[in-house]
């Protein structure tokens, strides 16, 4: 299995503050996502990055990848109240349609 | 900007009932995927559709399930008879190439709950 698997778990930031969270997977990817969820709500595509790229900035977000290690960092700067959501990385291999999913990292951001 | 929306955003239904859950994906969209999430688990993916046939399908989806695109815009996901096991919210989502080269986006979801 691919499936990417996201560190911490959980994570509870002041707003301002940096929130970093990182994902690991397991196989050689093509492409690697993430998504944000809102309590019970649908996923939100934030950004991808492709195997070939090493950073990626979307306005707050940042995102690393190092694909000798098979890791990849999703870093949110000056955190928001609206920050707080679910976030999950999703991977997808050479020969797969699917995205396979991590349990995902729960950021509490506190006012 | 064009988005994937979903319909219901809620069911409820009985064990041994079938349901339909529905989805528009974003019109210049050749890709369609069913993704379900139970309550507190991972994002599952469950089909893949392309050129009016399944590309590729999960453990999960078995027999009972079965997807098609009755016209050119809307994109279903039958289950047969329902089962307890089935109560999660699932997600269809459209991509404009194959996943390895593009985003999928995702609708807002279908709550299905089975009693």
């Amino acid at each position: 299995s691919q499936q990417g698997e996201e560190d911490p778990q959980a994570l509870s930031i002041q707003e301002g503050e940096n929130a970093t969270m990182n994902c690991s997977y397991k196989t050689s990817i093509n492409n690697l996502q993430w998504y944000r969820q809102n309590s019970g709500r649908g996923l939100v595509h934030l950004i991808l990055i492709r195997s070939n790229e090493r950073e990626k900035h979307s306005g707050r977000l940042r995102v690393t990848l190092d694909t000798s290690k098979k890791s990849s960092s999703l870093l949110i700067t000056a955190s928001r109240a609206a920050d707080t959501a679910s976030y999950f990385c999703a991977t997808d291999g050479h020969a797969d349609y699917k995205l396979s999913f991590g349990a995902g990292t729960t950021v509490t951001v506190r006012a | 900007e064009p988005e994937v929306t979903q319909t219901p955003s809620h069911q409820v239904t009985q064990m041994g009932q079938e349901v339909i859950l529905r989805c528009v994906p974003i019109s210049n969209h050749l890709y369609f995927y069913w993704y379900r999430q139970i309550l507190g688990q991972k994002v599952e993916f469950l089909v893949s559709f392309y050129n009016n046939e399944i590309s590729e399908k999960s453990e999960i989806f078995d027999d009972q399930f079965s997807v098609e695109r009755p016209d050119g815009s809307n994109f279903t996901l039958k289950i047969r008879s329902t089962k307890l096991e089935d109560s999660a919210m699932y997600f269809c989502a459209s991509s404009p190439e194959l996943a390895r080269q593009e985003t999928q986006y995702f609708g807002p979801g279908t709550r299905l709950l089975v009693l």
